[in-house]
């Protein structure tokens, strides 16, 4: 089985400060995706990651994939509350075609 | 676009009853949806692997006799807890993989189950 490690597993920030969540694995996977998961709903995609160094910002989040596709962050500039929830990422797994290798997930608070 | 719904989102049941969920593609062809459980505060433990026309492919340690599935359609799948129990309770999440972008998922709102 092909793990992906999450970390931190909390975090806890004030608006306007910076946050990076990390997934590292030992495996390759042919490509990444976050998601943002609120309390009693679905997860939802923020971004796929596939090329290795890949680099993608959407508004304050930057994901990058590691040149191995060993592993990716998400970097959150100036947090916001409405960015409280809990991030997971999520690896396609070359070991397994079609499924994904979900990380433990980091819950993140921003408080006002 | 791709948007993927669930019914019912909570469900309450007695014990030794059964329940059925669906996942349903609403603007795609899903040829692979996938079953997830979600216990408090924890990550998605992937259940079953339903593709359309075939039979499910369950996951180590999943009871493939107590989570049916059943993939009818590109659009429709559907998981029965059969004789359900309290340690059955849980929120049940579908995702659905586009036909033509299969390293994609889109997930459906969940289903919290009670079963009393």
């Amino acid at each position: 089985t092909q793990l992906l490690e999450q970390s931190p597993q909390f975090l806890s920030i004030q608006e306007g400060e910076n946050l990076t969540v990390y997934c590292n694995s030992s495996s390759v996977f042919s490509s990444l995706q976050w998601y943002r998961q609120e309390p009693g709903e679905g997860p939802v995609l923020l971004v796929t990651v596939v090329t290795g160094g890949e680099v993608k910002k959407l508004k304050r989040l930057t994901f990058q994939f590691g040149d191995a596709r060993k592993d990716s962050s998400l970097h959150i500039t100036a947090a916001q509350p409405g960015d409280t929830g809990l991030y997971l990422c999520a690896g396609a797994r070359t070991d397994s075609w079609g499924k994904f290798q979900f990380g433990a997930g980091t819950q993140v608070v921003v408080t006002p | 676009g791709a948007v993927v719904s669930q019914h019912p989102s909570r469900v309450i049941c007695k014990s030794g009853t059964s329940v059925k969920i669906e996942c349903r593609s609403l603007d795609f062809q899903a040829t692979t949806m996938f079953w997830y459980r979600q216990f408090p505060k924890k990550s998605l433990m992937l259940m079953a692997t339903s593709n359309e026309g075939s039979k499910a492919t369950y996951e180590q340690g999943v009871e493939k006799d107590k989570f049916l599935i059943n993939h009818a359609s590109l659009t429709l799948s559907t998981l029965t807890v059969t004789s359900a129990h309290p340690e059955d309770s849980s929120f049940y999440i579908c995702s659905a993989s586009l036909s033509t972008i299969q390293e994609t998922q889109y997930f459906g709102p969940g289903t919290r189950l009670l079963v009393l």
